[in-house]
């Protein structure tokens, strides 16, 4: 099993692009979040779904948009990038919503 | 607002030296507290994790100490190894429904040199 996989691993955009981040999970999780890692902040969450479907917000979702279509499959968009949203992103799944399976991140640079 | 607050930032320790990261939180729904360990360049893995029921919890050289009362949680890592390296994250969690959702702690940078 591949764990939770995320695409792309490194991405630089200008100041306006939109782009989408993916994250796809093979162990039929229920539970997938978005996180974004910033030094000196930790782990803070952006969106995340409770089941194929839904989605809901976190502590930091603004200029962000999500899909979950499939169980599988976790989209992040990014509709107008600021260079406020350079930073790691990672994508987490879960069976419950306690124990979570993190991706290997995607480092995005807004310029 | 940080719920859950770590430290130290960062942390020197010597081979064969304790390793101690502390957390605090304020939010006493908190109902499972986890620790996490992330090498750079991959993600966070889940390390060890205590519930309020138990005061300790060890996992070989990994422990983890629970204060109720003060709210406050720690991480130990007895005989450290260089291997251990890595950052380190603490963090609880608030569930009662399917919403719950962990809140991490800002991290520890922790350095064992040989």
């Amino acid at each position: 099993n591949a764990g939770v996989t995320q695409t792309p691993k490194f991405r630089v955009l200008k100041t306006g692009q939109s782009m989408t981040l993916l994250c796809a999970q093979d162990m039929n999780h229920e539970y997938m979040y978005w996180y974004r890692q910033d030094p000196g902040m930790g782990l803070r969450l952006i969106h995340y779904s409770v089941g194929e479907g839904t989605t809901a917000k976190g502590e930091v979702p603004d200029g962000y948009n999500v899909s979950r279509l499939k169980k599988q499959n976790f989209l992040l968009g990014l509709e107008s990038a600021a260079p406020s949203q350079t930073s790691v992103y990672f994508c987490a799944s879960g069976q419950t919503n306690e124990k979570l399976f993190f991706g290997s991140g995607t480092q995005l640079s807004v310029l | 607002q940080q719920q859950v607050k770590q430290s130290p930032q960062s942390l020197i320790v010597q081979k064969g030296g304790i390793s101690i990261i502390n957390c605090a939180y304020e939010n006493t729904a908190f109902d499972y507290f986890p620790w996490y360990q992330q090498f750079p360049g991959k993600g966070p893995a889940l390390l060890i994790a205590i519930r309020p029921d138990v005061s300790e919890k060890k996992e070989g050289r990994f422990t983890i100490s629970f204060n109720k009362s003060a709210k406050q949680f720690s991480l130990h890592i007895m005989d450290s190894q260089p291997g251990d390296s890595a950052t380190y994250f603490c963090a609880a969690f608030s569930g009662g429904t399917s919403y719950g959702k962990l809140t991490f702690g800002q991290g520890t940078i922790l350095t064992v040199h040989p």
